[in-house]
């Protein structure tokens, strides 16, 4: 098993740039999250999603948005990039929404805005 | 109220010393309380967790403080090693209307010198 991957892994963008960055979990897990980290902030949720279909806003979701097509994949699209939005993305995804379900992150995808 | 404070940001211990991180929060509706470890490149992991019923938890060298009147929990780190190196994050869980979050601390980056 893959477990969870991201793609791509570096992005150098122009402000004003759209990107999307995609996530693929082979767990079968019903939630999928995006995070940012950035230096001494700790990561903090963008957005969710509880199931196929679904998304929801996290603590920081503007200037994303996010799709839920597939169970399996969870789409994170930055329609006019901004400098702001240089960080490290991380995607993860949990079989339950409880506390004690693991959350199982992916290897992260490092992006700069020019 | 959501915060959950981490300390210190970075900290350095020679092998076989203990390590101690610090988080303390304030909304008591938190009902878990997950550690993730970091290694540079890579995605955070479940590295222990603990519910606030229980003061203490252990899994070989990682020991877990909890302290809930006071609203503050810690990692100790018996006998580190360099492999120990990375960052550690601590975390909280949060259940809200139909779903939950984990609110994340701020990062403290581990360097344990041979």
């Amino acid at each position: 098993n893959a477990g969870v991957t991201q793609t791509p892994k570096f992005r150098v963008l122009k402000t004003g740039q759209s990107m999307t960055l995609l996530c693929a979990q082979d767990m079968n897990h019903e939630y999928m999250y995006w995070y940012r980290q950035d230096p001494g902030m700790g990561l903090r949720l963008i957005h969710y999603s509880v199931g196929e279909g679904t998304t929801a806003k996290g603590e920081v979701p503007d200037g994303y948005n996010v799709s839920r097509l597939k169970k399996q994949n969870f789409l994170l699209g930055l329609e006019s990039a901004a400098p702001s939005q240089t960080s490290v993305y991380f995607c993860a995804s949990s079989y339950g929404g409880l506390g004690y379900n693991e959350q199982f992150f992916g290897p992260g995808t490092r992006l700069t805005v020019l | 109220q959501q915060q959950v404070k981490q300390s210190p940001q970075s900290l350095i211990v020679q092998k076989g010393g203990i390590s101690i991180i610090n988080c303390a929060y304030e909304n008591t509706a938190f009902d878990y309380f997950p550690w993730y470890q970091q290694f540079p490149g890579k995605g955070p992991a479940l590295l222990i967790a603990i519910r606030p019923d229980v003061s203490e938890k252990k899994e070989g060298r990682f020991t877990i403080s909890f302290n809930k009147s006071a609203k503050q929990f810690s990692l100790h780190i018996m006998d580190s090693q360099p492999g120990d190196s990375a960052t550690y994050f601590c975390a909280a869980y949060l259940y809200s209307g139909n779903t939950g979050k984990l609110i994340f601390g701020q990062g403290t980056t581990l360097q344990v010198k041979p």
